[in-house]
């Protein structure tokens, strides 16, 4: 089993550019998860969903649009990108919200120019 | 909204000293988890508190929730080179939503 798999792992864009990022899980999971991790900040959740079709907002969704069209797989979408999204984007994925253990990704690093 | 603070953000330890990073959340909790992250590596988890008052230990850590079930801790004994890393803990309550502190990054000195 490949876990939870993101793409791409490395991007740069222009400000102003869209793109999506790919979260891919093989372990039937309901619940998947997008997170920002930038230095001094943690981990910031980003948006989330509960199963296939339903998507909610985290503490920080401005500027993203995510969507979840098939339980194994979470897109992440920068419509017009900034500066200030520049970030290592992790995605993760859990059976159910209170049984533990979040499956990460090995990130993506995303450079806004 | 649901905070998760965590402190201290650094922590400078000689090898063989004992650590301790701690959590408080602004709301009741209903579990919390333990997180550590190697440089230029994903989270991965250590272990999930549910109970008030519970206390668990995996070798040389040992986790605690609180009573009120709004904080938690992790103290690690005689820390080794290989505690190095950034140990972060992370909270749900009934909204689904799994919220992180900012972590603790462990530095090793030999």
């Amino acid at each position: 089993n490949a876990g939870v798999t993101q793409t791409p792992k490395f991007r740069v864009l222009k400000t102003g550019q869209s793109m999506t990022l790919l979260c891919a899980q093989d372990m039937n999971h309901e619940y998947m998860y997008w997170y920002r991790q930038d230095p001094g900040m943690g981990l910031r959740l980003i948006h989330y969903s509960v199963g296939e079709g339903t998507t909610a907002k985290g503490e920080v969704p401005d500027g993203y649009n995510v969507s979840r069209l098939k339980k194994q797989n979470f897109l992440l979408g920068l419509e017009s990108a900034a500066p200030s999204q520049t970030s290592v984007y992790f995605c993760a994925s859990n059976r159910q919200v209170n049984t533990g253990e979040l499956f990460f990704g090995e990130g993506s690093r995303l450079t806004v120019l | 909204g649901q905070q998760v603070m965590q402190i201290p953000q650094y922590q400078h330890v000689q090898e063989g000293e004992d650590f301790t990073t701690y959590c408080n959340s602004s709301t009741t909790l209903s579990n919390i988890q333990w997180y550590k992250q190697r440089p230029g590596g994903h989270p991965v988890f250590l272990i999930q508190l549910v109970k008030s008052g519970e206390v668990k230990k995996q070798k040389r850590l040992t986790f605690q929730f609180g009573e009120a079930k709004k904080n938690s801790s992790l103290h690690i004994t005689a820390t080794q080179t290989t505690d190095v890393g950034t140990y972060f803990c992370a909270g749900s309550n009934r909204d689904d939503k799994i919220i992180f502190g900012k972590g603790t990054r462990l530095h090793i000195l030999p």
